[in-house]
């Protein structure tokens, strides 16, 4: 247990629903990281917050996603509209940026379904 | 896109053996970095590499790094039944700026047989 927790672990939709997962990073940690892995890849990037702001975003999230992280703790990613292409493992990771650089603590995941 | 390959993508070795995974990235790096995955699970930091050092030792982990061949090499010796995952390298670009986002390879499927 890395001590970032995510909710649900599994989800299963139908394809145009719309679908919401949260983290909740370790409660130190001023960055947090969304990344989107499918069946027998590594993890890419999605999208990372500083605090409450949202500073970067992969050209993976297309307009159907949206993430926030409101008062810079736990943080929601939510597609609108899911599609079949959805499917795959949703990863949240964070870290603390003026201790120990670069290393990330990575939740156990969310594992979208979209039938 | 994928930083980078990992080779082989799948390794079965006896307990005790030395596991030798192979990672080569295509950009300028920070840092390289070795995560683990257990089936269906999030990933858990194993190991970091600065783009300045050479080689790092973490007990039963040894990990080097040629920034010229833009490659790096995961030994695991005498491998454990609970070794079994799939290990994946992960860069951070000099390209990344201050996101410092990971990069990942595809990973190498490790099974170690009893």
């Amino acid at each position: 247990d890395t001590g970032v927790s995510q909710d649900p672990r599994h989800k299963i939709t139908k394809r145009g629903q719309n679908v919401t997962f949260r983290c909740d990073p370790i409660s130190e940690h001023n960055r947090l990281y969304w990344y989107r892995q499918t069946l027998g890849q590594g993890p890419e990037f999605l999208t990372y917050f500083q605090n409450e702001a949202q500073l970067e975003k992969s050209r993976l999230l297309s307009d159907r996603f949206s993430a926030e992280r409101p008062k810079g703790s736990f943080s929601t990613l939510e597609i609108q509209r899911t599609e079949q292409g959805d499917s795959a493992m949703y990863l949240c990771a964070s870290r603390q940026i003026m201790t120990r650089p670069s290393e990330q603590f990575f939740g156990p995941g969310t594992r979208l379904t979209v039938l | 896109s994928q930083q980078g390959e990992e080779d082989p993508q799948a390794l079965s070795i006896q307990e005790g053996e030395n596991a030798t995974m192979n990672c080569s990235y295509k950009t300028s790096i920070n840092n390289l970095q070795w995560y683990r995955q257990n089936s269906g699970r999030g990933l858990v930091h194993l190991i970091l590499i600065r783009s300045n050092e050479r080689e790092k030792h973490s007990g039963r982990l040894r990990v080097t790094l040629d920034t010229s061949k833009k490659s790096s090499s995961l030994l695991i010796t005498a491998s454990r039944a609970a070794d079994t995952a799939s290990y994946f390298c992960a860069t951070v670009p000099i390209s990344s700026g201050s996101a410092r986002q990971l990069t990942f390879g595809s990973g190498t499927q490790l099974t170690v047989l009893p």
